[in-house]
């Protein structure tokens, strides 16, 4: 079955742990996103990759990092999560930059105390 | 910058009724439109997709209309069902963009029997 996967789905941290997110799908997709999703404020997009070691800033990068080392991956790193960064966050991947469908991950939950 | 409206916010009706829902955007210069519905702890699902040089699309009792001039969208239901019940995602793509979608808010909609 086609899919995007993530975990964990729901987190509960505080302000300064280091945490990953991790994120795979198994479509051989090139592009992967990382979106959070805020009320009111619909889905931002984080970070994106275009293909193996090809990554670039989205709209809000600020506390982020990611790494492309293998096709299938696009983790999510928080290396000093602050309260802020309490959100819904979304993996998506797609086969190609004009996004001919995007498939979407179930969401990871994130709350930082 | 391009960013993207949807109205209503929030929708209630009845079992069987036919609906509408709007997506509106500031830049034309588009290349494709998606919609989307979200499930409560779930991700996204990609329900219909328009390229730019496309009128509209249709799935099912869903048809999406698209008139890039004006920056507007429409997402028809008709026959509306319980299981319709789900936020409603209008996202758009930039002709320059790079696997960057802009999304709006979401109509959030309740079919009751």
């Amino acid at each position: 079955e086609a899919q995007v996967t993530q975990n964990p789905r729901y987190l509960i941290t505080v302000t300064g742990k280091k945490l990953t997110v991790t994120c795979s799908q198994n479509m051989n997709h090139e592009y992967m996103s990382w979106y959070r999703q805020d009320p009111g404020l619909g889905l931002r997009q984080i970070y994106y990759s275009m293909n193996v070691e090809v990554t670039d800033k989205g709209d809000v990068p600020e506390g982020y990092k990611v790494s492309r080392k293998e096709k299938r991956n696009f983790p999510l790193i928080l290396e000093s999560p602050s309260p802020n960064q309490t959100s819904l966050y979304f993996c998506a991947s797609s086969l190609d930059r004009h996004q001919e469908t995007q498939y979407f991950g179930p969401g990871t939950r994130l709350l930082v105390l | 910058k391009q960013e993207v409206t949807q109205i209503p916010a929030a929708l209630s009706v009845p079992e069987g009724e036919n609906l509408v829902l709007n997506c509106s955007f500031t830049d034309s210069a588009i290349y494709n439109l998606q919609w989307f519905r979200q499930d409560p702890g779930k991700g996204l699902t990609s329900l219909l997709l328009i390229q730019s040089s496309q009128r509209e699309q249709t799935s099912g009792r869903l048809n999406a209309s698209l008139d890039k001039s004006s920056g507007r969208s429409t997402l028809y239901i008709a026959a509306s069902q319980p299981g319709d019940s789900a936020t409603y995602l209008c996202a758009v793509l930039g002709s320059g963009g790079y696997n960057k979608l802009i999304f709006g808010a979401g109509t959030r909609l309740a079919v009751h029997p």
